[in-house]
C-alpha cells in the first residue's frame, strides 16, 4: 500500500529552528508537496520537489531524497504565526496525491 | 487573480437529512475540481474530482454524490446523512495539467456536524 509518514507532534521555541521530517512509500513518484494548514483554516501550499535537493523559499527550505523516500521542511526563525499543521503529500505515478496526516508544530514564547 | 469560494462554512445536521456544499472558482477556465474530507489525525481523503462539466470520479464508496452542472461549479450532495458523514469537507481545484507542480488551492472548508 501506499504510505507517508509524519511525526503528529512537534514542539519548538521561538526564534529558532525546526526540521519536519516526512517518509513516504508510493507506487511511483511525480513530485512532493507541503501544505501548511492553521487551524479551522485551509491547507496553503508552501513548496514543491520533483528533483533531489534543498528548495529554498524564504524562512521555509524543503528538501527531498527520492532514493531514501524522504523529505523534509526546515523553519527557521520561527515565529509565533508558524503555528500550525503542515503537510507533506506525494503525487504518485497516476499522479494522484497521496496525503500524510499531518505534524502538529506548536511554538513556545 | 483566481478565487474559490465555498459555502456554507458551518452546518449542523441530523441524522437522515440531505446535504448540499456548494464551491465556485473564479478567474479560471476548465479547472480540475476536488472534494476532500479532512478528519482529526488523518490526511486528506479524496471523495470526488472532476476533470470537466458532468465528468465525476469517486474515490471512495459512500453517502456522498458529486455534481458539476457548470465549468466552476463542484456540488457535494447527500439524500441521507450518517453519523460517519460529519468533518471538515474541502474544495480545491488546480490547473487541467496534472503533470509538474500542479499546486490544489483550498476553499476555506465546510464544517460539518450530524447529530
Amino acid at each position: 500500500g501506499q504510505n507517508i509518514d509524519q511525526p503528529t507532534e512537534m514542539t519548538a521555541t521561538e526564534g529558532a529552528i525546526v526540521q519536519i521530517n516526512c517518509t513516504y512509500q508510493t507506487s511511483g513518484f511525480n513530485g512532493l508537496f507541503w501544505y501548511q494548514q492553521h487551524a479551522g483554516e485551509a491547507p496553503t501550499f508552501l513548496s514543491y520537489n520533483v528533483l533531489d535537493g534543498l528548495e529554498e523559499k524564504g524562512r521555509f527550505s524543503s528538501f527531498l531524497s527520492r532514493s531514501k523516500g524522504y523529505s523534509y521542511l526546515l523553519l527557521k526563525e520561527l515565529q509565533m504565526k508558524d503555528s500550525a499543521s503542515y503537510l507533506c503529500a506525494v503525487k504518485d505515478s497516476n499522479y494522484q496525491l497521496i496525503w500524510g496526516a499531518g505534524t502538529k508544530l506548536i511554538i513556545k514564547p | 487573480s483566481q478565487t474559490i469560494h465555498q459555502w456554507p462554512a458551518t452546518l449542523v445536521q441530523p441524522v437522515g437529512s440531505p446535504l448540499s456544499l456548494e464551491c465556485t472558482v473564479e478567474g479560471t477556465s476548465n479547472p480540475n475540481l476536488y472534494w476532500y474530507r479532512q478528519a482529526a489525525g488523518r490526511g486528506l481523503q479524496l471523495l470526488f474530482y472532476s476533470v470537466g462539466i458532468g465528468q465525476i470520479s469517486s474515490e471512495v464508496p459512500q453517502n456522498l454524490s458529486a455534481s458539476r452542472p457548470q465549468d466552476r461549479q463542484f456540488i457535494l450532495s447527500s439524500k441521507k446523512l450518517l453519523l460517519s458523514d460529519s468533518g471538515f469537507y474541502l474544495c480545491a481545484w488546480s490547473r487541467s495539467d496534472i503533470s509538474g507542480a500542479n499546486v490544489l488551492t483550498f476553499g476555506a472548508g465546510s464544517r460539518l456536524t450530524v447529530l
